[in-house]
């Protein structure tokens, strides 16, 4: 049973690049988010999503983009990588909360953009 | 939003139960009480969440005051691997589902062996 599946683990990119952080869940969850983490903070949400095709804006969405084709799957995309997007990033899923479900977190993708 | 607060810090011995306090003043009557907790180097993960009603479950105890002004989560006995950063958060139930929790800086568990 694997979960919510994260990959890469590590990535370090130059100020430019981009890339696709994946995330991947088995469990026929409807919602996905992800989150960002930075030392000594809580967790602040970038997107989030009800469902396949719709997608919809958190607290720091600026400099990500997502989209939700399937209900597996939900990439986050870093267009052009700048070093205040150093963070850890946390992709989870869930239920509804009438299922009285609870969040859904992968281990994490620690990016390094320098 | 409602908001939360909690101690930055606690520490506790091993195998002694551990009493984790939040206050959240301005909750309203449809918000879940929910915690989390996120070991080093994980995501967070689920704890408990409760609404009126003490919740116990295998991980711990949930104790929600009669005005529901505060609330403690309660580990029973604590084990090294309970060290972690435990978030208490408010979610109104009558949003679509609860994938915009917002999670605040937790307070960090110290277990002392």
């Amino acid at each position: 049973n694997a979960g919510v599946t994260q990959t890469p683990k590590f990535q370090v990119l130059k100020t430019g690049q981009s890339m696709t952080l994946q995330c991947a869940q088995d469990m026929n969850h409807e919602y996905m988010s992800w989150y960002r983490q930075d030392p000594g903070m809580g967790l602040r949400l970038i997107h989030y999503s009800v469902g396949a095709g719709i997608t919809d804006q958190g607290e720091v969405p600026n400099g990500y983009n997502v989209s939700r084709s399937t209900t597996e799957d939900f990439p986050l995309r870093l267009l052009s990588a700048a070093p205040s997007q150093t963070s850890v990033y946390f992709c989870a899923s869930s239920q509804p909360v009438s299922y009285n479900s609870p969040l859904h977190f992968g281990n994490g993708t620690r990016l390094t953009v320098t | 939003d409602a908001k939360t607060t909690q101690p930055n810090s606690m520490e506790s011995n091993e195998e002694e139960p551990v009493h984790l306090p939040c206050n959240h003043s301005t909750i309203s009557g449809t918000d879940y009480i929910h915690w989390y907790r996120q070991l080093p180097s994980q995501g967070p993960e689920y704890v408990i969440h409760g609404l009126t009603s003490n919740v116990n479950n295998r991980m711990a105890s949930l104790a929600i005051a009669e005005d529901r002004k505060s609330s403690t989560l309660i580990l029973h006995r604590a084990t090294l691997r309970d060290a972690a950063v435990y978030y208490c958060i408010l979610e109104d139930i009558s949003n679509f589902g609860n994938e915009k929790l917002t999670f605040g800086t937790g307070t960090r568990l110290t277990i002392i062996p």
